[in-house]
């Protein structure tokens, strides 16, 4: 168990909707990252945020977006969702905001029909 | 040229042998090196973090950076059948007290047969 912990651990929606999941980082990990994981495109990072504030933007979509709150929390918000964004989505966090030793949570497939 | 390379595999070898994965970058800022074991449908758990250039060890896991060559390698020894796993490789720059996230290699598929 990585500390990490994202929920839901799945979700079926369609298309033109809009989702949020959620991520609760390691206690005093400052830093949350989302990354995207599809077969194709292997891993990607999408956002960081470092202690309530966005520090880094990857490949993330402008109908994707996330926020951290002062608990440390961080929720990220996709929507008018396409067939395309079916995937996996992590949440990392780590104490530093360098982006090493990164851990990751577990993830949420999400299903777009 | 994607900046990180890493053979998808599938690698197959027998229980007991050294197993060696690599991953290829290109861009030459990258200074910090991890290897991730992930199992199906799971998160990524990480491996063994490196900072710069050389070897690092952690009981049958030995990973090598040479930035010279732009390669990074992790050794698996006395390899067994709960190693098999996807293995990322992934990198990160630092960018004077900025921030970002790993990029990472699409992974190499790991069996390791009974």
């Amino acid at each position: 168990d990585s500390g990490v912990t994202q929920t839901p651990k799945h979700l079926i929606t369609a298309t033109g909707q809009r989702v949020t999941l959620r991520c609760s980082p390691r206690s005093g990990d400052l830093s949350v990252y989302w990354y995207q994981q599809s077969l194709d495109q292997g891993l990607q990072f999408l956002i960081q945020y470092y202690n309530g504030e966005e520090r880094a933007k990857g490949n993330i979509l402008e109908r994707f977006s996330a926020q951290q709150f002062p608990d440390l929390h961080s929720e990220l918000n996709l929507s008018s969702l396409e067939l395309g964004d079916s995937a996996l989505y992590f949440c990392a966090s780590s104490v530093a905001p360098s982006g090493s030793e990164a851990f990751f949570g577990q993830g949420t497939r999400l299903t777009v029909v | 040229q994607k900046e990180v390379e890493q053979d998808p595999g599938p690698l197959s070898v027998p229980e007991g042998a050294i197993v060696s994965l690599n991953c290829t970058y290109s861009n030459s800022a990258f200074q910090y090196f991890m290897w991730y074991r992930q199992y199906s449908r799971k998160g990524p758990e990480l491996l063994m973090y490196t900072y710069s250039s050389g070897n690092k060890e952690d009981g049958r896991f030995t990973a090598q950076v040479d930035k010279s060559s732009k390669y990074i390698s992790l050794f698996i020894r006395d390899s067994q059948p709960s190693d098999s796993a996807t293995y990322l490789c992934a990198m990160s720059e630092y960018s004077g007290g900025g921030a970002d996230g790993l990029t990472f290699g699409k992974g190499t598929h790991l069996i390791i047969q009974p």
